[in-house]
């Protein structure tokens, strides 16, 4: 079965810093892949995909992931991050084959130090 | 605008009283999905509709029901709430199941909490 491991659970950064978020998944097939966000009060809303092409992908607020295919991973990055990136960021996975199925992480809840 | 929209968004109720939460979305998307999300645990699928009167189970399906009659709707169903599906829910939607068409749509969110 599909599964996405998130392994930090709460990551404190200063502004400033930089930022990487783990997220691994276990398929061995092709995947798409995705970050969302909430911020806080708000609904999730989509950061970046990844369907094919491009291993690096480009997101919304100066935020990025790379697909890793050896490594089944698709970490999030972001290399200053600013205060209103405080939120919470799951990384979800969807196998084209098992069609409907997209399965979510447990989430990784970002808080910044003004 | 194109969104979808949850009812109610918060709901405060007690264990055995049938409830229904509704969620429609304005985009003409074929599939539709229910998550729960609590802590810890991320969000979890809870049923999922890949059109009109296609419906299938999720993860944790048990306690809930679903229906698509029309496109635009899909509601949850809790027949009996009990305690442990207190909540937080999100109904989301997307142009299609299919690879590319994927990419979800989400609602507010609706509190739930079953006494």
């Amino acid at each position: 079965a599909q599964s996405v491991s998130q392994h930090n659970h709460h990551v404190i950064l200063s502004e400033a810093a930089s930022l990487e978020l783990g997220c691994n998944y276990s398929y061995g097939g092709t995947v798409n892949l995705f970050w969302y966000v909430q911020y806080p009060g708000q609904h999730l809303q989509l950061l970046l995909k990844y369907f094919s092409g491009d291993p690096l992908v480009k997101g919304i607020k100066g935020f990025e992931a790379e697909f890793i295919k050896s490594k089944f991973s698709f970490n999030l990055r972001k290399p200053s991050v600013q205060w209103s990136d405080t939120a919470e960021y799951f990384c979800a996975v969807n196998a084209p084959s098992s069609a409907s199925k997209i399965i979510f992480g447990s989430g990784t809840r970002l808080s910044i130090r003004p | 605008e194109a969104q979808v929209t949850q009812n109610p968004r918060y709901l405060i109720t007690v264990t055995g009283k049938k409830l229904t939460v509704t969620c429609s979305q304005n985009m003409n998307h074929e599939y539709m999905s229910w998550y729960r999300q609590d802590p810890g645990l991320g969000l979890r699928q809870i049923y999922y509709s890949m059109n009109v009167e296609v419906t299938d189970k999720g993860d944790v399906p048990e306690g809930y029901k679903v229906s698509r009659k029309e496109k635009r709707n899909f509601p949850l169903i809790l027949e009996s709430p009990s305690p442990n599906q207190t909540s937080l829910y999100f109904c989301a939607s997307s142009l299609s199941y299919r690879a590319g068409a994927n990419v979800l749509t989400f609602g507010a969110g609706s509190r739930l909490t079953v006494l």
